[in-house]
C-alpha cells in the first residue's frame, strides 16, 4: 500500500527566497508522480506532472525532479511571491489503474 | 470554460437523506474520478471509471454509488447520509494515464 509523506507541514518564508518541498513515497512502483496545489476552498490545480522515465519537468518558476529508486520528489519553488501561498500536494500515481494516493501537503506561507 | 464542473457547490442535509451530486468535463478525457477530503485534509480517492467502465472501488460504503452516464459525466450516489460522510467531494477526469484535471468541489454537510 502506498504511503506517501510531505515534510516540512508548514513553512513560512519570506518573498523573494528559493525554497524547496519534500515528498516521500513508499511504494516506487510508479507510474507518474503529479504536484497540485490547493488555496484555501478551493480545489486542486494541477502544477507539474512526471512520468516515471522522467527525471525532472519544469514550468516557469517551478522545478520538479523525481527520484523513484529512493522514493522521493522535490518542488523547487524560485523567487517565491505571496500569490505563492498555498496548500501544496504530492501524488504518485499506480501502474494500471492511474490511482493518486495524496500526501498530507506543505503549506506554504510567503511572508511579504 | 469550466474544464471539470461539480454541482452542487454546497450541500447541506440532515442525516438518513439521499443526495447525489454531479460531475461533467469537457476536455474529452476518458477516464473521471471522485476524490473525498475530509475535515484533515486528506485527500484519498473513492472511484474512478474509465469509458463508463468502473475501474478503482475503494473501501468505500455501499452507499455510495457511482453512475456514468457517458464518458464526459460522472455521478456520485449516496443514500442514508451519516454525520460522517460530511467532507469535501473532488470530481477529476484525465486521459492516457496523463494530467488529473479536478472540479472545484462539493463541500457537503450532513447535519
Amino acid at each position: 500500500k502506498q504511503e506517501v509523506t510531505q515534510i516540512p507541514a508548514a513553512l513560512s518564508v519570506p518573498e523573494g527566497e528559493n525554497l524547496v518541498l519534500n515528498c516521500s513515497f513508499t511504494d516506487s512502483a510508479i507510474y507518474n508522480l503529479q504536484w497540485f496545489r490547493q488555496d484555501p476552498g478551493k480545489g486542486l490545480t494541477s502544477l507539474l506532472l512526471i512520468q516515471s522515465s522522467q527525471r525532472e519537468q519544469t514550468s516557469g518558476r517551478l522545478n520538479a525532479s523525481l527520484d523513484k529508486s529512493s522514493g522521493r520528489s522535490t518542488l523547487y519553488i524560485a523567487a517565491s511571491q505571496p500569490g505563492d501561498s498555498a496548500t501544496y500536494l504530492c501524488a504518485p500515481g499506480s501502474f494500471g489503474n492511474e490511482k493518486l494516493t495524496f500526501g498530507t501537503g506543505t503549506r506554504l506561507t510567503i511572508i511579504p | 470554460d469550466t474544464a471539470v464542473s461539480q454541482t452542487p457547490k454546497y450541500l447541506v442535509t440532515q442525516m438518513g437523506n439521499d443526495k447525489s451530486i454531479k460531475c461533467e468535463q469537457n476536455l474529452g478525457h476518458d477516464t473521471m474520478y471522485w476524490y473525498k477530503q475530509d475535515s484533515k485534509k486528506f485527500l484519498k480517492i473513492m472511484f474512478s471509471y474509465n469509458n463508463k467502465e468502473l475501474i478503482i472501488n475503494e473501501t468505500v460504503p455501499n452507499r455510495f454509488s457511482p453512475k456514468s452516464p457517458d464518458k464526459a459525466h460522472l455521478n456520485l450516489h449516496i443514500n442514508s447520509l451519516e454525520l460522517g460522510d460530511s467532507a469535501v467531494y473532488f470530481c477529476a477526469s484525465s486521459h492516457g494515464g496523463l494530467q488529473q484535471y479536478f472540479g472545484p468541489g462539493t463541500r457537503l454537510t450532513v447535519t
